[in-house]
């Protein structure tokens, strides 16, 4: 079945740096992949998609290109702020149960 | 509507007793998801609900686990015989099935503790 991978954590980083978290996906044909966010104390969101190869996903300042030659979705962002500083979950879609894969997820903290 | 919710958001239990949660998805939404989190882990899929049906169980789901969506709304998720391996978040989320992509929007959770 689908599976995904994405860098161990935890990450710090100092406002203003430049973020990457990897992430890699084993599947059967080209699923869609999400990255999926978790503020402290907040329920998941979705941060960004991408639903076929070569689709580039972003939002608030965040992207991730859809590469289906490397089979990954890195998540990467010019430059971070405090307000950044959560969990983040690299996610596929699983197919025809509809059902999300998640990755063991990044904690990123970012220092003012 | 202001999303997904989710009761109550903490229970403690004891080992060998019976607890059940209940999800209320956003009101449109006719897919519902159940899944499980446990520290430093994604969440993992246990099931999923298309309108009263129950489509989709994974092998996560064991006998002790029973999930319900009577009316095609709210849905409870009821764990028998709790054991210590049960303690976990349980997340719920609800999604359009016509979304493109699938779009599921997660509630806060629940997280269970069994002493």
């Amino acid at each position: 079945g689908n599976s995904v991978t994405q860098m161990e954590g935890p990450v710090t980083l100092s406002e203003e740096a430049f973020l990457t978290i990897n992430c890699t996906y084993t599947a059967t044909g080209y699923p869609s992949l999400f990255w999926y966010v978790q503020y402290p104390g907040e329920g998941l969101q979705l941060l960004l998609k991408a639903t076929k190869a070569d689709d580039k996903g972003s939002n608030k300042g965040f992207e991730a290109t859809y590469r289906k030659e490397t089979t990954s979705f890195h998540l990467e962002k010019g430059s971070v702020q405090v307000s950044d500083s959560a969990v983040y979950f690299c996610v596929s879609y699983g197919g025809s149960q509809g059902n999300l894969i998640f990755g063991k997820g990044t904690k990123l903290s970012v220092k003012p | 509507d202001t999303g997904v919710s989710q009761d109550p958001r903490h229970k403690i239990t004891k080992r060998g007793q019976n607890v059940t949660f209940r999800c209320d998805p956003i009101s449109e939404h006719n897919r519902l998801y159940w899944y499980r989190q446990t520290l430093g882990q994604g969440p993992e899929f246990l099931t999923y609900f298309q309108n009263e049906a129950q489509l989709e169980k994974s092998r996560l789901l064991s006998d002790r686990f029973s999930a319900e969506r009577p009316k095609g709304s709210f849905s409870t998720l009821e764990i028998q015989r709790t054991e210590q391996g049960d303690s976990a978040m349980y997340l719920c989320a609800s999604s359009l099935l016509m979304s493109s992509y699938n779009e599921q929007f997660f509630g806060p959770g629940t997280r269970l503790t069994v002493l």
